[in-house]
């Protein structure tokens, strides 16, 4: 089955500043890549997803790249603002979403 | 628009107590449903899914299993509680099975 691994598990930054998030999967068959937000005690939001079709997608402040080849792909949140603190989830799918464990983002002011 | 609903919120039992979490689903036809659990510190972990009513697929072998008693609805049940069935759970939907999902507000249980 679909292995994803997600990394750093924290990443602490000062408001303003970038921050990225990486995600690796196993199964080339893979076809759809979304990532979530959760805030504590909430159900994840999705806010971002890209298709194996597309290299790279941009909403705003938040941008996310696909490498099929090497089987990887990131998010990157420019000028964070600390309400962009919270669990961001990356996940994988050909046919039900794998997640990764999660990346802790705490943005300070 | 569509809206997904879970309840109860929270929910403490007893160890070897039944328990029963609901989901329902609104403003869409023929979703896929979906079950996960999320332990504390961990990502989510895929239980059920179904594809339509009556029609349940289990990921994991475990102490729970699910029903699809009308369209919109999604049941996660259990005879007796463990321990480790400790979390908190999560119901999705979707149009397209394995693509983009909507998550609802969870369910925190917590077996004592």
């Amino acid at each position: 089955g679909e292995n994803v691994e997600q990394h750093p598990s924290t990443l602490s930054v000062q408001e303003g500043d970038s921050a990225v998030i990486k995600c690796t999967y196993s199964d080339s068959a893979s076809n759809y890549f979304p990532w979530y937000k959760q805030e504590l005690g909430k159900g994840p939001q999705l806010i971002i997803d890209i298709r194996s079709n597309v290299g790279e997608k941009k909403d705003q402040r938040i941008a996310v790249t696909l490498n099929k080849t090497a089987k990887h792909f990131s998010l990157h949140i420019t000028e964070t603002q600390p309400e962009d603190s919270a669990v961001y989830f990356c996940a994988a799918s050909y046919s039900t979403l794998t997640f990764g464990k999660g990346t802790m983002l705490l943005v300070s002011p | 628009s569509q809206t997904i609903h879970q309840w109860p919120a929270t929910l403490v039992q007893p160890v070897g107590s039944p328990l029963s979490l609901e989901c329902t689903v609104e403003g869409t036809s023929n979703p896929n449903l979906y079950w996960y659990r999320q332990a504390a510190g961990r990502g989510l972990q895929l239980l059920f899914y179904s594809v339509g009513i009556g029609q349940i697929s289990s990921e994991v072998p475990q102490n729970l299993s699910a029903s699809r008693p009308q369209d919109r609805q999604f049941i996660l049940s259990s005879k007796k509680l463990l321990l480790s069935d400790s979390g908190f759970y999560l119901c999705a939907w979707s149009v397209i099975l394995g693509d983009e999902q909507f998550f609802g507000p969870g369910t925190r249980l917590t077996v004592l």
